[in-house]
């Protein structure tokens, strides 16, 4: 079975500025899948980020990164120069095997102007 | 590409009717469908798995006579929730797995669905 931990249900930054969201999961398989979704007011869940385990470097996407910690099943999100539309709940997310996607709790993130 | 509608966005029944909401991957084949369930302000809850041409898998505390689970195509999975009551009152999002791309999943847009 897989978990997934978000331990912060609220973060705040300021505009431009850097923030850190963290997520940790358990998992007893050795090819797996890491993800961050975005879900905005919307509430249409958006693909942030993925990770692949298998892959030690850690993926990129524009002002998104991530710190992949594979020995200590640690997978955070940085998110540089924020801005206002970035404000939303993040989930982190695990999968494997072609099996079904679980959530952690997600981390309401504001952005103060 | 992969893109995944829901119809309809948003449903209001009353207590004891049954509503039907659809999933639909536009742009590739789907053989594994996911049906979530989202109360405000909490995650996604998995209720099925729904495989083309099978019975869907339900978690468990999900009750499989309430929330029935219809995937006839690699193009539609149907959920119908028979006799609905307030507290079927929900958030519903449904993913599709592309069997081309392997363990990618594309979300719907979400079924708000009140029962009066």
């Amino acid at each position: 079975a897989q978990t997934v931990t978000q331990s912060q249900p609220e973060m705040s930054v300021q505009e431009a500025e850097t923030v850190t969201l963290s997520c940790t999961y358990d998992t007893s398989e050795s090819d797996y899948y890491l993800f961050w979704y975005k879900q905005p007011p919307s509430r249409q869940m958006i693909l942030v980020i993925r990770q692949e385990a298998y892959k030690q470097q850690n993926a990129t996407e524009n002002r998104f990164s991530v710190n992949f910690q594979k020995a200590a099943k640690s997978f955070s999100l940085k998110i540089s120069d924020s801005q206002l539309g970035d404000a939303a709940m993040y989930f982190c997310a695990s999968t494997y095997n072609n099996n079904d996607m679980r959530f952690g709790a997600g981390t309401r993130l504001t952005v103060k102007p | 590409g992969a893109v995944v509608s829901q119809h309809p966005s948003w449903v209001i029944c009353k207590s004891g009717t049954s509503v039907k909401i659809e999933c639909r991957s536009l742009d590739f084949q789907a053989t594994t469908m996911f049906w979530y369930r989202q109360f405000p302000k909490q995650s996604l809850m998995l209720m099925a798995t729904s495989n083309e041409g099978s019975k869907a898998t339900y978690e468990q505390g999900v009750e499989k006579d309430k929330f029935l689970i219809n995937h006839a195509s690699l193009t539609l999975s149907t959920l119908t929730v028979t006799s609905a009551h307030p507290e079927d009152s929900s958030f519903y999002i449904c993913s599709a797995r592309d069997r081309d791309r392997g363990y990618e999943q594309y979300f719907g847009p979400g079924t708000r669905l009140t029962v009066t």
